[in-house]
């Protein structure tokens, strides 16, 4: 079958920084992307990752590696404000669709 | 354009009645996407249109979901015979580029 998987939870303090991991199982694989999602809310789009490597945007940063079917969602400088549900999502098989994992609950504390 | 939107945002129905929901995604994306949501999870696939051709059909869904997208531009999701598991967020997207889909606000479904 195809999965994610991600942790459920994480807690931080404001400013400092926080990783979220997610591990995938799909075939036909195309990109890793990032949401984030606060309670109530619909889910935003964060990044894409087609390629292996870093990409940068602003304080949040996503890292793929194809050979190790691993990903992770790189937080900086947190804020209040960026406590919310983080999920990663495969852009895999035939006709492409984002399949999710259950989504990290970041906590950012003061 | 504002985004992709969704109607209503929230619909209260006995259970057994007939639903049916309206997106309308972002006027220069060809995909579209239906999802559902219940608290805690990740929001499951249920159905992909690539214009006006529903590409895929989640496997878990049941015969009572039936979606359109005519014309390839707005698309609705029906509901028949709900049942009280149906309740849920109903989640829209669509996307230009594969994987960077935008989501409309959903529509919160409270099956009584």
């Amino acid at each position: 079958g195809q999965s994610l998987e991600q942790p459920s939870e994480v807690t931080a303090v404001e400013g400092a920084i926080v990783q979220i991991n997610c591990t995938y199982q799909t075939s036909g694989f195309y990109g890793l992307s990032w949401y984030q999602q606060h309670d109530g809310g619909a889910p935003t789009f964060l990044s894409y990752n087609a390629l292996d490597g870093l990409e940068e945007t602003g304080r949040f940063s996503s890292f793929l590696s194809r050979s190790d079917s691993y990903g992770y969602l790189l937080l900086q400088e947190l804020q209040m404000k960026d406590s919310a549900s983080y999920f990663c999502g495969a852009d895999a098989g035939n006709n492409r669709k984002l399949i999710w994992g259950l989504g990290t609950s970041l906590a950012v504390n003061p | 354009d504002t985004g992709v939107s969704q109607d209503p945002r929230h619909k209260i129905t006995k259970r057994g009645q007939n639903v049916t929901f309206r997106c309308d995604p972002i006027s220069e994306h060809n995909r579209l996407y239906w999802y559902r949501q219940t608290l805690g999870q990740g929001p499951e696939f249920l159905t992909y249109f690539q214009n006006e051709a529903q590409l895929e059909k989640s496997r878990l869904l049941s015969d009572r979901f039936s979606a359109e997208r005519p014309k390839g531009s707005f698309s609705t999701l029906e509901i028949q015979r709900t049942e009280q598991g149906d309740s849920a967020m109903y989640l829209c997207a669509s996307s230009q580029l594969p994987g960077e889909a935008f989501f409309g606000q959903g529509t919160r479904l409270t099956v009584v």
